[in-house]
This record gives C-alpha cells, structure tokens and sequence, in this order.
C-alpha cells in the first residue's frame, strides 16, 4: 500500500509569489489534514478534509491560504499571495476516519525569499 | 484550547540504555487521546505509540513504554534497550474526544531531539 505522497519535496519562491502544494492519502483514507512546522516551533494543525467537505479549517493562518479536496482523493494547498512568515514544512496526513491513526506524508519544505 | 509541552529539545542515551522522554499537556477534557510520534531524519513521521485517557493501564508497545498520569496531565515516553535507529525527533500529541465524538486534529508538543550514542 503507498503512503501519504507529498509535491514537491521542496519549493523556493519569492514573497508575493503563488504556490500549490499537493497531497496524495492513502487509496481509501476519507480524512486528510493539512499540518505546518513553522520555524523550529511545534507543528500546529491547519485544516482536516471529509471526503470533499472541510470538517475542520480552525487552523487556517488567513485567507492566504486555500485548500481543496476535488473529488475527496488528493487535496491541494494554495498560498496567494506568499508571505516571509510563510515558510516551514507542510505536512499532509490521512486516515481511514477519524479514530484512526494519522499517517503523515514526508513533507514539503516551503522557503519564501 | 489544549496545549503539549515537551520540556527537552534534545537527549541523548547510550545504545541498550533506556531513556525517558516527558511530556505535559493542559486541557479540561476528561476524555482524549495522547499520543508518540516519531520523525527520523529525513523520513516521514510515524505512530509511536497511543495511550486512550479512559484507560488506566499504561500503553506498552514493545519496547516502547508510557507513563500516563492522568491527574498530573503528564504522559512521558520510555525506551528500553535504545537502539541506533530510534533516533528522531519525538513529538508527543494530543487529540481530542468529547461527547463520544473524535475531533481528529492533533495538538502537538516542540518535539524532542534523540540522539542515540553507540
């Protein structure tokens, strides 16, 4: 069974620019979070998909920030634009429901120049 | 709102040694649960280990141990017999469950560095 994929590994882009970060759950998984590590600081929780619909977007730092689920398989994250506090690993995670174990996805490294 | 503590960015244990990871959480729910996850270098975070608050038993998985004190809200890790690949970053984590409900979002702690000495 694949894992949680994350794209791209890594993305470097200048303040006022546009990124979209795209997670892939695993095959089945109905939820899937959207979790940042800003700084060294703790990871904090940004939003958790069911299905297509947002169960949960009290995380969500302004309205810079844009997250899809098409469809309920892979979500996208859109910053628009970015900002220097911005950047950090986003982390995606998915599981079966809610009760079960989150697998997380290896990450995206955000850098904001 | 809840919130995790991990009082130690870093420790260090000698390989086969046992060594003892803490973490406090502050919240007034009465049930949650807590949670171990494992991030190595450059790899993707794992589950650890999971403790249910309504369980007095501490959770115990291998040689991956916890001591949950409900009252005292603390919930450290323990790892017998440290070996070279348990060094990561160990983030303890919290998740609520409130009216038989699941809230699936985890609160996390700052994370903890383990390095394991040969």
């Amino acid at each position: 069974e694949a894992g949680v994929t994350q794209f791209p590994s890594h993305s470097v882009i200048e303040k006022g620019q546009t990124v979209t970060l795209r997670c892939d759950p695993i095959s089945g998984h109905d939820n899937l979070y959207w979790y940042r590590r800003v700084m060294g600081k703790e990871i904090k929780f940004l939003l958790h998909f069911v299905k297509e619909s947002k169960q949960d977007e009290s995380g969500m730092p302004n309205n810079r920030f844009l997250a899809e689920r098409t469809g309920g398989t892979y979500s996208t994250l859109k910053v628009q634009p970015a900002e220097l506090e911005d950047s950090g690993v986003y982390f995606c995670a998915s599981s079966r429901t809610d009760l079960y174990e989150q697998y997380f996805g290896p990450g995206t490294r955000l850098t904001v120049t | 709102a809840q919130t995790v503590t991990q009082s130690q960015p870093e420790m260090s244990v000698q390989e086969a040694e046992t060594v003892t990871l803490s973490c406090t959480y502050d919240t007034s729910e009465s049930d949650y649960y807590l949670f171990w996850y494992k991030q190595p270098p450059s790899r993707q975070m794992i589950l650890v280990i999971r403790q249910e608050a309504y369980k007095q038993q501490n959770a115990t998985e291998n040689r991956f141990s916890v001591n949950f004190q409900k009252a005292a809200k603390s919930f450290s890790l323990k790892i017998s017999d440290s070996q070279l690949g348990d060094a990561a970053m160990y983030f303890c984590a919290y998740r609520s469950f409130v009216g038989g409900t699941s809230y699936g979002k985890l609160t996390f702690g700052q994370g903890t560095i383990l390095t394991v000495h040969p």
